[in-house]
């Protein structure tokens, strides 16, 4: 079966300090890999989506980068943290594009 | 860009009652899932609807995609605190989009 794995759980960083998450993928091959953020009361915020090694699509201008270096390997990095990157950040695969997502178990991210 | 309006945002009910939540939009869906979240984790699949009308049941949960395919209803029988979490619907036109969510307390 597929399992997803997403780490660190909790994260606290200082403000303008770099950020890597990672999220891996195991039990398929060539999956659709995604990086949400959650707000409070506000839903999923769609960050970044791969649909293969080296293809990237960013839906919102920000100040964080994906990658995608092997198959079933998506990293959520950025160079310098702002207060405003604060959130809950959220892994996700699918088989393809109109089929449902699986989250990984999310990671808290606190800045100070 | 197709919304997704859950209604009610909040609700609290009693351990033994019967609730419905609703996922609208204007736009019609080619599928729709519904998830449920628990405090620190991620969202975790309930169902999947893709025909007009389907109803779909899972144990005490009732699933239901509109004629339409634009909106959609989840009911739950005999509510238990164990049903307590951030219910979210998902729907897929060009683009998969989800709702804010319906926080959902189920108090013994």
């Amino acid at each position: 079966s597929q399992t997803i794995h997403q780490w660190p759980a909790t994260l606290v960083q200082p403000v303008g300090s770099p950020l890597s998450l990672e999220c891996t993928v195991e039990g398929t091959s060539n999956p659709n890999l995604y990086w949400y953020r959650q707000a409070a009361g506000r839903g999923l915020q769609l960050l970044f989506y791969s649909v293969g090694i080296g293809q990237i699509s960013s839906e919102v201008p920000q100040n964080l980068s994906a990658s995608r270096p092997q198959d079933r390997q998506f990293i959520l990095s950025s160079k310098k943290l702002l207060l405003s990157d604060s959130g809950f950040y959220l892994c996700a695969w699918s088989v393809r594009e109109n089929q449902p997502q699986h989250f990984g178990d999310g990671t808290r991210l606190s800045i100070l | 860009t197709q919304l997704l309006e859950q209604s009610p945002q909040f609700l609290s009910i009693q351990e033994g009652e019967n609730l419905t939540v609703y996922c609208n939009s204007s736009s019609v869906f080619s599928s729709l899932q519904w998830y449920r979240q628990e405090p620190g984790e991620g969202p975790v699949l309930l169902v999947t609807v893709v025909t007009g009308g389907e109803v779909k049941k899972l144990k005490r949960l009732t699933f239901q995609f509109g004629d339409a395919r634009k909106d959609s209803s989840l009911h739950i029988t005999a509510a238990q605190p164990g049903d307590t979490g951030l219910y979210l619907c998902a729907g897929y036109n060009n683009d998969m989009r989800f709702g804010a969510g319906t926080r959902l307390t189920v108090k013994p």
